[in-house]
């Protein structure tokens, strides 16, 4: 079946610096992919869609300028998190739908210090 | 927009007895996909079982089946022989696929605990 890989699983970073992840599919393409985050004990929000050559659309209240996406290829995804403060640790998690099955990354803990 | 609802937080049963979670719907579109997943602790996303609204019939995987009341707009899940590796999260999700949207929507969730 079709696999979506996330790198890293867990990053530790101090305040004030940045963090990519990365979201591949591993045998398919994704002309789009889904960033969610996940709050301990919630479900998952919906942060952005991720479109291959195009801007990414945001969810009302996610700021564009601080989790940066770029999806520069057909089976890569990168969510940037800029200036990183401690609010912004949680887990991210990114998607992919082909054939209308949703398949999930294994997720990146982040944890601002 | 579409909605999700899943009124069971927690729930447990006893091992190898069978549980139902529920999941309730709102949508005024006629064809999209309804989905449970389940979360370990590990936070893995596992795909459990996939029921497309055109079908009829209810879908089922080994011990897990669902219960798709389309007029209704329920779609509960029962899990027999619960095993102890079912203990987690899991998820109700809806997804739209018409005009080119493939956005999932989630309901908040139901925490099962397998009991030995």
């Amino acid at each position: 079946g079709a696999v979506v890989s996330q790198h890293p699983s867990r990053v530790i970073c101090k305040s004030g610096t940045s963090v990519k992840i990365e979201c591949r599919s591993l045998d398919f393409q994704a002309t789009t992919m889904f960033w969610y985050r996940q709050f301990p004990k919630q479900s998952l929000m919906l942060m952005a869609t991720s479109n291959e050559g195009s801007k990414a659309t945001y969810e009302q209240g996610v700021e564009k300028d601080k989790f940066l996406i770029n999806h520069a290829s057909l089976t890569l995804s990168t969510l940037t998190v800029t200036s990183a403060h401690p609010e912004d640790s949680s887990f991210y998690i990114c998607s992919a739908l082909p054939i209308m099955r949703a398949f999930f990354g294994q997720g990146t803990r982040l944890t601002v210090v | 927009a579409q909605t999700v609802t899943q009124s069971q937080p927690e729930m447990s049963v006893q091992e190898a007895e069978t549980v139902t979670l529920s999941c309730t719907y709102d949508t005024s579109e006629n064809n999209y996909y309804l989905f449970w997943y389940k979360q370990p602790p590990s936070r893995q996303m596992i795909l459990v079982i996939r029921q497309e609204a055109y079908k009829q019939q209810n879908a089922t995987e080994n011990r897990f089946s669902v219960n798709f009341q389309k007029a209704a707009k329920s779609f509960s899940l029962k899990i027999s022989d619960s095993q102890l590796g079912d203990t987690a999260m899991y998820f109700c999700a809806f997804v739209y696929s018409g005009a080119g949207s493939y956005q999932l929507t989630f309901g908040k969730g139901t925490k099962l605990s397998v009991i030995p």
